[in-house]
């Protein structure tokens, strides 16, 4: 799987957009891009992803660049309870070695009022 | 709640004791997953099945660990001997096989050991 860097952490201010970016230079065509959160002492939870065409969902929006090296997740009108780490993940969709998933570091998003 | 369930949620044992813990995955997910998470890192994979059998393993699953999932259902991950490396939260999670899903994994909320 392609590896990914992220910020490891940035503000937000409540109400506004939260933009948080990931650079993936070395994906590969049939990988796609997943975004994970995790909230203090919980689980992981699946936010979005996508190939290459922008993605928007309930929680969030995708923006995949056109030559896929980069992507940034939108949070349209962040509140306290998005504070939390936010994983991006590259990874085939579907995969002979289990969908399991390979996590970095993350950026912590801190949503302040 | 039909989401993926962990027990017990919080283990503090001493070192050299055997520990248990114990997943229940979504009633129709075939594949559950261990992960393990220390302090400030991303969690990182030890095993995974489809059905009962395991398919993979990682390197960090060492001779101390093992897991079984007997039926397919629920699973289990024992560490014996434990050593306070061992301190950490233990993830489950599940999904449906390749080709029946988006590829999203489903947590629980963790099992954290300590071990003094």
């Amino acid at each position: 799987d392609a590896k990914t860097t992220q910020p490891p952490s940035m503000d937000c201010a409540e109400g506004r957009a939260a933009n948080l970016p990931c650079n993936h230079s070395t994906i590969s065509g049939n990988e796609y891009v997943y975004w994970y959160r995790q909230i203090h002492s919980q689980g992981p939870q699946y936010i979005i992803h996508g190939l290459k065409n922008n993605e928007t969902n309930e929680m969030a929006s995708l923006i995949i660049t056109e030559d896929r090296k980069s992507s940034t997740l939108i949070l349209p009108h962040a509140t306290l309870r998005d504070t939390a780490v936010y994983y991006c993940i590259v990874r085939e969709r579907h995969t002979g070695g289990g969908n399991k998933l390979t996590f970095g570091t993350g950026t912590q998003l801190k949503v302040e009022l | 709640d039909t989401g993926v369930s962990q027990n017990p949620r919080h283990k503090i044992t001493k070192r050299g004791q055997n520990v248990t813990f114990r997943c229940d995955p979504i009633s129709e997910h075939n594949r559950l997953y261990w992960y393990r998470q220390t302090l400030g890192q991303g969690p990182e994979f030890l095993t995974y099945f489809q059905n009962e059998a395991q398919l993979e393993k990682s390197r960090l699953l060492s001779d101390r660990f093992s897991a079984e999932r007997p039926k397919g259902s629920f699973s289990t991950l024992e560490i014996q001997r434990t050593e306070q490396g061992d301190s950490a939260m233990y993830l489950c999670a599940s999904s449906l096989r390749s080709g029946q899903t988006t590829g999203e994994l489903f947590f629980g909320e963790g099992s954290r050991l300590t071990v003094l």
